[in-house]
């Protein structure tokens, strides 16, 4: 069945550090793929979203480019601000037209040091 | 603020009881998806609605049920609850059931089963 593999948390990086949040996807058809956002207390926001291969989303700085051959997503930024610690998931779904529930992976934790 | 409003925030029960979340999505958003955090499973679908009618189901118990009214908001119910039914349920809802809609999220609501 379709999944989404993310790197195990939690990340801890120094404030302006580079950050990669790895994610690879397993899927037939051709879904689309997600980064949500959670920060503590809060619901999930979308962060950045690509629907087909090669699109690359972005979002406050923060981008990730939906490669097929490579199956993966990964989640970066050139430059983090404490106000990124949160809670990243990245998230595989609308492979088919009629039905988009989203599959999640398993998230990962984000601190960031000032 | 994305537009779509649970009730209650928080819930706490006991065992064997029944209780209904509530949902409200965005104005103009014509499907609900119901969604499961826990901290042993992570982030699950469990049901779509699409212009109250049931468009995808995912892993829901058969001791939960869920319905969309005509005036498009969605309640869950939950019922001969137990222990492990404790997590966040989270609502989204988007204008329609498409690969590519984004699916905006709602704050939860955290129930505690005791």
């Amino acid at each position: 069945g379709n999944s989404v593999t993310q790197m195990e948390g939690p990340v801890t990086l120094s404030e302006e550090a580079f950050l990669t949040i790895n994610c690879t996807y397993t899927a037939t058809g051709y879904p689309s793929l997600f980064w949500y956002v959670q920060y503590p207390g809060e619901g999930l926001q979308l962060l950045l979203k690509a629907t087909k291969a090669d699109d690359k989303g972005s979002n406050k700085g923060f981008e990730a480019t939906y490669r097929k051959e490579t199956t993966s997503f990964h989640l970066e930024k050139g430059s983090v601000q404490v106000s990124d610690s949160a809670v990243y998931f990245c998230a595989l779904g609308g492979e088919y037209s009629s039905a988009s529930k989203i599959i999640f992976g398993s998230g990962t934790r984000l601190s960031i040091r000032p | 603020d994305s537009g779509v409003t649970q009730t209650p925030k928080h819930l706490i029960t006991a065992t064997g009881q029944r209780v209904t979340l509530r949902c409200s999505p965005r104005s103009g958003d014509l499907s609900v998806y119901w969604y499961q955090q826990s901290l042993d499973q992570g982030l699950q679908f469990l049901i779509q609605y699409y212009n109250g009618e049931e468009r995808a189901k995912g892993n829901i118990l058969e001791r939960f049920s869920a319905q969309q009214f005509p005036d498009l908001h969605s309640e869950l119910n939950l019922s001969s609850l137990e222990l492990g039914d404790s997590a966040l349920y989270f609502c989204a809802s988007s204008a329609r059931a498409g690969r590519t809609d984004t699916q905006y999220f709602g704050p939860g609501t955290r129930l505690t089963v005791l």
